[in-house]
């Protein structure tokens, strides 16, 4: 079946240091979701991509799509103590831009301050 | 302010008992999903609601089942719980007509059930 991959599962760094998670589909997706989830929290939603190869920015954190549109990266600089948590990706089902979401099982990260 | 609504928060049960989850989606939405996420895992789907009807499903026995009402709430049922079904169900909204403008999901603060 399809499945979302993410690499890797633990980051500890220390504050200051940059970041960075891969996410990777089975299969070709019509959009890539991320979503962080603070300790004892709920998934939040952060940014949606759709185009092929598309970079989106918001502040510190950098968002990619695979031009095959099956893998996607998160990259964070100069990380801060308030980027603690699980980043999370998800696609929709194959040939779907609604509906059932398949999550990765997440990157937790940890900040020393 | 999550703008899901979930209760219980938390919720403790016996094997083999029943269990009903509700989830108020947020104003706007029309389009309820429910996730089970086990620890240290990413959410897992269950089922999608839109129009009081389920459109569709994960990988989840039969004893998972669920419903939608008028007013787009919606709520989850397990039967006869197992030890395995302890976990933190979420509930998601999102608002599906117009929906070519892609955006993503409004989660609750979920339900921790725990199954003794």
């Amino acid at each position: 079946g399809q499945q979302v991959m993410q690499i890797p599962q633990y980051q500890h760094v220390q504050e200051g240091e940059d970041f960075t998670t891969y996410c990777n589909s089975s299969t070709t997706l019509s959009n890539i979701q991320w979503y962080k989830q603070r300790p004892g929290g709920h998934p939040v939603f952060l940014i949606q991509l759709v185009k092929s190869g598309e970079v989106k920015k918001q502040k510190r954190l950098t968002f990619q799509f695979g031009e095959a549109k099956k893998n996607s990266s998160l990259h964070i600089t100069a990380t801060q103590t308030t980027d603690v948590g699980t980043y999370f990706c998800a696609g929709p089902s194959r040939g779907s831009t609604l509906g059932r979401l398949y999550f990765g099982r997440g990157t937790q990260l940890t900040v020393w301050p | 302010d999550a703008g899901v609504t979930q209760s219980p928060t938390h919720l403790i049960k016996t094997r083999g008992q029943q269990v009903t989850l509700r989830c108020s989606p947020k104003s706007g939405h029309d389009t309820v999903s429910w996730y089970q996420q086990a620890l240290g895992q990413g959410p897992q789907f269950i089922f999608q609601y839109y129009e009081e009807e389920e459109r569709q499903r994960g990988n989840f026995p039969d004893r998972f089942s669920g419903h939608q009402f008028p007013n787009y709430s919606s709520e989850l049922n397990v039967n006869a719980l197992l030890l395995g079904d302890s976990a933190l169900y979420l509930c998601a909204s999102r608002r599906r007509t117009g929906s070519k403008t892609n955006y993503g999901y409004t989660f609750g603060s979920g339900t921790r059930l725990t199954v003794v």
